[in-house]
């Protein structure tokens, strides 16, 4: 169990907008900031969003990030089949005094 | 160029102590801000955050690990180690390393291939 919510799935067809959601506590979405992460097959992560809403350069401006109180988002506009992967939220937890990461999602492109 | 490269045990038993090594260059583990992460990933499953240690040699572990694992660098601050003790079958699982800079432990900008431990009698 994650400290770290995410739906285990999300799916889109071409062009359209989907949203990830990341839920999490006052210990730690709600006091740091979120990045996330794409992961595809058989390889590392990559992030794609960091202190909630910035893009790293080199990541389509269809990515875009938010986090209200203790949770966060990751929206994808006009959905392309090569976003089809995994992606993680990922904070620094206060209590615990470690990182923790979201239990992934799998974003299908039908 | 920064790179970082896993390396360590492809095959464990159960019960012994799984010792990772990466070794990274083009960045300097002393600089403020810079931390070196151990990220693991079972075949089909989520992402873990396991332990890291920071360019001032504080170290952080995961509380559900933390009785298992040590982590530490070395002086020449190239080398990472991550040791986990009492290996279980459940520990069977692609191990990353990673770095992170600009004072944020979870922004890992460079990371590893991985290394995939498998634990088996």
């Amino acid at each position: 169990q994650s400290v770290l919510t995410q739906p285990p799935s999300a799916s889109g067809t071409p062009g359209q907008r989907v949203t990830i959601s990341c839920s999490g506590s006052n210990s730690n979405i709600g006091i740091n900031t979120v990045n996330w992460y794409q992961q595809l097959p058989g390889t590392a992560p990559k992030v794609f969003i960091y202190s909630n809403n910035q893009r790293p350069s080199g990541v389509p401006d269809r990515f875009s990030g938010s986090k209200s109180g203790t949770s966060a988002s990751l929206a994808i506009s006009g959905l392309q089949s090569e976003d089809e992967a995994d992606y993680y939220c990922v904070v620094w937890d206060d209590s615990l005094h470690g990182l923790v990461f979201g239990g992934g999602t799998k974003l299908t492109v039908l | 160029q920064v790179t970082l490269r896993e390396s360590g045990p492809a095959l464990v038993k159960p019960t012994q102590t799984l010792t990772l090594t990466c070794t990274f260059s083009g960045f300097s583990l002393t600089t403020i801000g810079m931390s070196v992460s151990w990220v693991r990933q079972p075949p089909g499953k989520a992402l873990e955050w396991l332990a890291l240690v920071d360019w001032d040699d504080d170290k952080y572990y995961s509380t559900s690990l933390q009785t298992r694992l040590t982590i530490s660098r070395d002086t020449s601050k190239t080398q990472v180690v991550l040791t986990m003790t009492n290996m279980d079958p459940l520990d069977t699982a692609t191990y990353f390393c990673a770095r992170a800079s600009y004072s944020d432990y979870a922004l890992f900008d460079y990371w590893g291939q991985g290394t995939l431990v498998t634990v088996s009698s």
